[in-house]
């Protein structure tokens, strides 16, 4: 079964800086995809980046970043200049090609701090 | 335009009650799918219908059940409440059941089963 890793309960930023946000997944399949999502106190999980394995270049979403190292199963997320409105959960979640089901790592709490 | 809507928000049961929850997804939307996001966990995929037919199943017993209307909404049922049941159900559409249509989120029913 093909589980996601957030290896980082918590993480801190100061205001304007950068942060990375790692993620590992475990799969044998060939065609997938990857996501973040962002959950706001508002509950409502709203889509930050996605990447298709497919594709060698990281994606990019304005402030937002990937790397995605496909060999080492690695998908972590990096967010430039923060902002007070990024303090959120952050969740990575693998779907499989063909498939609707999204799996969620446990999700890091993210704090921007002033 | 609206987006995924979801009713009620907030819900208190008694163990041994009945459920039902509703989802109405973003027009046009034919897919819907149900998650279960237990405290400090990362949601966990519940059901997926398409065209009003199930096209997936998570790691849930026969308590929990859905299903889907011509209007593409759709209901889930949760028999027999287990304190365990307890938790934040998020319901998710899509355009089409396919690779490229990124899942858009309700804001989530939040039950509590005492």
């Amino acid at each position: 079964a093909q589980t996601v890793t957030q290896s980082q309960p918590e993480m801190s930023v100061q205001e304007a800086e950068t942060v990375t946000l790692s993620c590992t997944y475990d799969t044998s399949e060939s065609d997938y995809y990857l996501f973040w999502y962002k959950q706001p106190p508002s509950r409502q999980m709203i889509l930050v980046i996605r990447q298709e394995a497919y594709k060698q270049q990281n994606a990019t979403e304005n402030r937002f970043s990937v790397n995605f190292q496909k060999a080492a199963k690695s998908f972590s997320l990096k967010i430039s200049d923060s902002q007070l409105g990024d303090a959120a959960m952050y969740f990575c979640a693998y779907k499989e090609g063909g498939s609707e089901k999204l799996v969620f790592g446990k999700g890091t709490k993210l704090t921007v701090n002033p | 335009d609206a987006g995924v809507t979801q009713s009620p928000t907030h819900l208190i049961k008694t163990r041994g009650q009945h459920v039902t929850l509703r989802c109405s997804p973003i027009s046009g939307h034919k897919s819907v799918s149900w998650y279960q996001q237990v405290l400090g966990q990362g949601p966990q995929f519940i059901f997926q219908y398409y065209e009003k037919e199930e096209r997936g199943r998570g790691n849930f017993p026969d308590r929990f059940s859905a299903r889907q209307f011509p209007n593409y909404s759709s209901e889930l049922n949760v028999n027999a409440l287990l304190l365990g049941d307890s938790a934040l159900y998020l319901c998710a559409s899509s355009l089409v059941g396919s690779n490229n249509s990124p899942l858009h989120f309700g804001n989530g029913t939040r039950l509590t089963v005492t």
